[in-house]
């Protein structure tokens, strides 16, 4: 069965860096590719960005370009999201979600993973 | 970037009646608009794609219509487990720039 699982929770001071992993296993790791959503608290869904694990290209979000990051490893079926000069706004939970782009469409998310709860706090 | 725009915030029903959500787009997204459906602490669980068409497992009492600009997700008859958070989805352009919208709560009355 298909399973996304990601890192645990993170605190990070503001400025810091984090790196979320999510590690995917049931599937073709290279067939599909992989989004990022966030979550702050009480608050609606933000996608930040995507990955191809086949040859790593990425489209990231035009409010995220410069600061985040998307890289994969195809030897781990892992996925990692990168999100650099944190502030406090940037506390979240953080989603990776697979889905499948073809055509010239990223067609929704039939799999997401746990969530990483990353908080930023001084 | 295409903004989406859900109303209402939140959606007061008893169970057993009809819940109508709406969704709208700042430009046409065609038939490319998804519907989600997210519990509190649950990651959120794929309903309709294609603006219409009901992801695998999904009762028949979801159902999702509309196309370019204005959607719309019934719920015919709300169970106690629809009380939930919808947000609709586009994915109509490419390189990828999805976006979600605010979300809709559904309640109970």
């Amino acid at each position: 069965q298909v399973q996304l699982v990601q890192s645990g929770a993170e605190v990070k001071k503001p400025g810091a860096s984090v790196k979320v992993s999510c590690k995917a296993s049931g599937y073709t790791f290279t067939s599909n590719y992989m989004h990022w959503v966030r979550q702050a608290p009480g608050q609606g869904l933000e996608w930040m960005g995507v990955i191809n694990p086949s040859g790593g290209s990425t489209s990231y979000a035009q409010k995220f370009q410069g600061r985040v990051t998307m890289t994969r490893d195809t030897s781990t079926s892992t996925v990692y999201m990168e999100l650099s000069s944190l502030r406090s706004e940037d506390t979240a939970v953080y989603y990776c979600a697979k889905g499948y782009c073809s055509g010239g469409y990223c067609y929704p998310f039939d799999y997401w993973g746990q969530g990483t709860l990353v908080t930023v706090s001084s | 970037e295409i903004v989406m725009t859900q109303s209402p915030a939140t959606l007061s029903v008893s169970p057993g009646e009809r819940a109508t959500l709406s969704c709208r787009a700042s430009q046409s997204v065609s038939s490319n608009l998804a519907w989600y459906q997210q519990k509190p602490g649950q990651a959120p669980r794929l309903l309709i794609y294609g603006a219409s068409t009901r992801a695998t497992g999904i009762p028949a009492r979801f159902s999702g219509s509309g196309s370019g600009t204005e959607f719309t997700l019934t719920i015919s008859s709300l169970q106690s487990e629809d009380f939930a958070v919808y947000y609709c989805q586009q994915y109509n352009n490419w390189p990828p720039q999805l976006t979600f919208g605010g979300g809709t709560k559904v309640e109970i009355k």
